[in-house]
C-alpha cells in the first residue's frame, strides 16, 4: 500500500503567518492527491483535490501543489478558523490511504 | 449538493454485529461512488470501504476484509455497512462520504466493548 507521510506534525504559527504543510507519498501517486482540514468534533472537509483544485466554498488563501511523490498545502496569512488537523489522502490506488495528519496550532 | 446523515452506531461486545446506513438527500445519490471511513478516538482518518454506483465494485481496506460488507441501495438512496465479528479496535466515529470527498456526514460513533 502506499504510505503517506505528512511533516510537520504540528505546526505553530501565530494569525497572519503562512503555513506550508508536506505531504510525500512512498510511491508515485501522479496528480491524485486530496487535501482535507478537520476541526475538533467535525467531520473533515475537501480542502484541495488533485493536487491543485480548490474544492467549493474555499477560501482563496489555500493552494496545494507537487506531483509524483511531493506534495505542499500552503495556507496564506493564517485566520483564527485555520487552525486544525489537516489530513492528505491519496486515490491513486487501493486501498486508498490518509497520511496521519499535521496540527496547526497557535 | 449531497446530503449525508448515518445511523446506526452503538455499543456492541466483540464478536458482534451491527450494521451502519447513510441516508443521502440532494443530488443524485446513485452517480457517486461511495466509501465509509473511520476514526478511532483521538487517532487519524482511515478509509474503510468504497463502493461503486453499483454494488458490482466493492474495496475493502485489509483490516476489514472478510468481515464488513458494503453495499447501496439506489432506489432509496442509501449506502450501508455491515459490520460483523466486530473487534475492540474497529472503535470509532464511521463516516460515509462520496468517494471523492467532497460531501460528508457527521458520523455515527461505534464502540466495541466487553
Amino acid at each position: 500500500e502506499i504510505v503517506l507521510t505528512q511533516s510537520p506534525a504540528t505546526l505553530s504559527l501565530s494569525p497572519g503567518q503562512r503555513a506550508t504543510l508536506s505531504c510525500r507519498a512512498s510511491q508515485s501517486v501522479g496528480k491524485y492527491l486530496n487535501w482535507y482540514q478537520q476541526k475538533p468534533g467535525q467531520a473533515p472537509r475537501l480542502l484541495m483535490y488533485e493536487t491543485s483544485n480548490t474544492a467549493t466554498g474555499i477560501s482563496a488563501r489555500f493552494s496545494g501543489s507537487g506531483s509524483g511523490t511531493d506534495f505542499t498545502l500552503t495556507i496564506n496569512s493564517l485566520e483564527p478558523e485555520d487552525f486544525a488537523v489537516y489530513y492528505c489522502q491519496q486515490r491513486s490506488d487501493w486501498p486508498r490511504t490518509f497520511g496521519q495528519g499535521t496540527k496547526v496550532e497557535i | 449538493q449531497v446530503h449525508l446523515v448515518e445511523s446506526g452506531g452503538g455499543v456492541v461486545k466483540p464478536g458482534g454485529s451491527l450494521r451502519l446506513s447513510c441516508a443521502a438527500s440532494g443530488s443524485s445519490f446513485s452517480d457517486y461512488y461511495m466509501k465509509w471511513i473511520r476514526q478511532a478516538p483521538g487517532k487519524g482518518l482511515e478509509w474503510v470501504s468504497s463502493v461503486g454506483t453499483t454494488n458490482s465494485y466493492t474495496k475493502y481496506a485489509d483490516s476489514v476484509k472478510g468481515r464488513f460488507t458494503i453495499s447501496r441501495d439506489n432506489a432509496k438512496n442509501s449506502l450501508y455497512l455491515q459490520m460483523n465479528s466486530l473487534r475492540v479496535d474497529d472503535t470509532g466515529v464511521f463516516y460515509c462520504a462520496t468517494e471523492g470527498g467532497d460531501f460528508w456526514g457527521q458520523g455515527t460513533l461505534v464502540t466495541v466493548s466487553s
